[in-house]
Formats: structure tokens, sequence, C-alpha cells
């Protein structure tokens, strides 16, 4: 159980492209979900909190015009890249907490590499 | 701010040998501590985790430890296997803002056959 899939895994476009990414949450209802984003050889940088139903918390830094979060299910959050630059290039993760309580654990998905040519 | 210090940044053991990842935390408050898997090219993996009112919780041959009077956390892995190679992040989510996880700076964990 607690599977989240990630999509695309891989992606490459052109400078200027926004690119969509999904996150479902497969045998479990997420009311809560996170972006992350790591570098190479890093630690997991978290972007963004989801809650359905509402806006996206951002975190510090990041700017909510170029990361657009949409949580619009249970089950399922995007996270659109609007303009990527070279400098967007970058894993990106998501995971889900179990809607069912306090402190249950986020799960995560296999992440999306963005190649932004 | 949260902080959680990870140590060491790498570690090569011995197939079987045991390996030991530990992590201080800062927020006195934290009651959550998971445990993730990292392998190249994919999601973290969640593989243990352990809540502020117990001291130690083992799963086969992986054990997790908690001193909450002084902050630490450590993860244990026992007879390990060359599949264990893998980069570990611990974590630790705190009563203040409890849905985010403050991770580690990752431990790359390397067994020889």
């Amino acid at each position: 159980g607690a599977v989240v899939s990630q999509h695309p895994s891989w992606v490459i476009c052109k400078s200027g492209t926004s690119v969509k990414i999904e996150c479902r949450s497969l045998d479990f209802q997420a009311t809560t979900m996170f972006w992350y984003r790591q570098f190479p050889k890093q630690s997991l940088m978290l972007m963004a909190t989801s809650n359905e139903g509402s806006k996206a918390t951002y975190e510090q830094g990041v700017e909510k015009d170029k990361f657009l979060i949409n949580h619009a299910s249970l089950t399922l959050s995007t996270l659109t890249v609007t303009s990527a630059h070279p400098e967007d290039s970058s894993f990106y993760i998501c995971s889900a907490r179990d809607a069912g309580g306090d402190n249950q654990p986020q799960h995560f998905g296999d992440g999306t590499r963005l190649s932004i040519l | 701010g949260e902080n959680v210090e990870q140590h060491p940044s790498t570690l090569s053991v011995q197939e079987g040998d045991s390996a030991v990842i530990k992590c201080t935390y800062s927020d006195s408050a934290s009651n959550y501590f998971p445990w993730y898997k990292q392998e190249l090219g994919k999601g973290p993996q969640l593989i243990i985790d352990i809540r502020s009112n117990v001291g130690e919780k083992k799963d086969q041959r992986i054990a997790v430890t908690l001193n909450k009077t002084a902050k630490h956390f450590s993860l244990h892995i026992t007879e390990t296997q060359p599949e264990d190679s893998a980069v570990y992040f611990c974590a630790a989510v705190g009563l203040v803002v409890t849905d985010k996880l403050i991770f580690g700076t990752g431990t790359r964990l390397q067994v020889f056959p």
C-alpha cells in the first residue's frame, strides 16, 4: 500500500516552455501533498505544501507564479513550471501524506527529472 | 529555525557488517522521526519511523533508536547486503509545523561484497 505515482519521470523541453508534473496517491487519500526539489548529491528542499481545495503554501524564496500548484482532489496534485529556463532543471519529487490522522508518514513518488535546453 | 544534522556523509562497510547513521535535531518539540532510503534516480522510500513516545523500534535488520533528552536518533542496519547501498535520509517533524519534514543532509552507504 501507500503508493504515490509521479508522471512524467523524465522530461526534456525547450526554454520558455511550461511543464506540468502530476502526483497521484493510488491507494490512499491525501489531504496534503508536498513538492520538493533535489539537486545532485543534495538533500530534498521543500518547495511548497499543497492542501486539497485550498491554495498552496510556498516556502521562502520559491516563486509561486513560477511554480503553480493545484490540488484539486484527494488523490491528485500538479506542479506546473511556467516559462521554464535552464536554471529550473532539477529533480522534482512529490510526496503525499495519508489523511488518516496526525503524523502519518509521507510517501514519495519516484521523481521527475526536468531538463530545460 | 529547525535543523537536522546527519553523520556520516559517506559510509563504506563490508557485506555482513553493521552500519550506523546518526542524526541530531534542534526542535525539542519534534515528535516523529522517519528514515528514508533513496536509490539512484528514484524517490525516497520510507524504511522505518519512530515516534517520540518510544525509544527503539526494530524491523528485521533495521532498527532505530531515539534519545529525546539528547535529541539524537540513529539508524542501525545489521548484516548489511549490497542491495542496502543507497543514500539514507533522516528527518524530523515538529509539533509546531507538523506537516513539514526537516531532512538531514543524507548518508551515502556503500556495501562492498
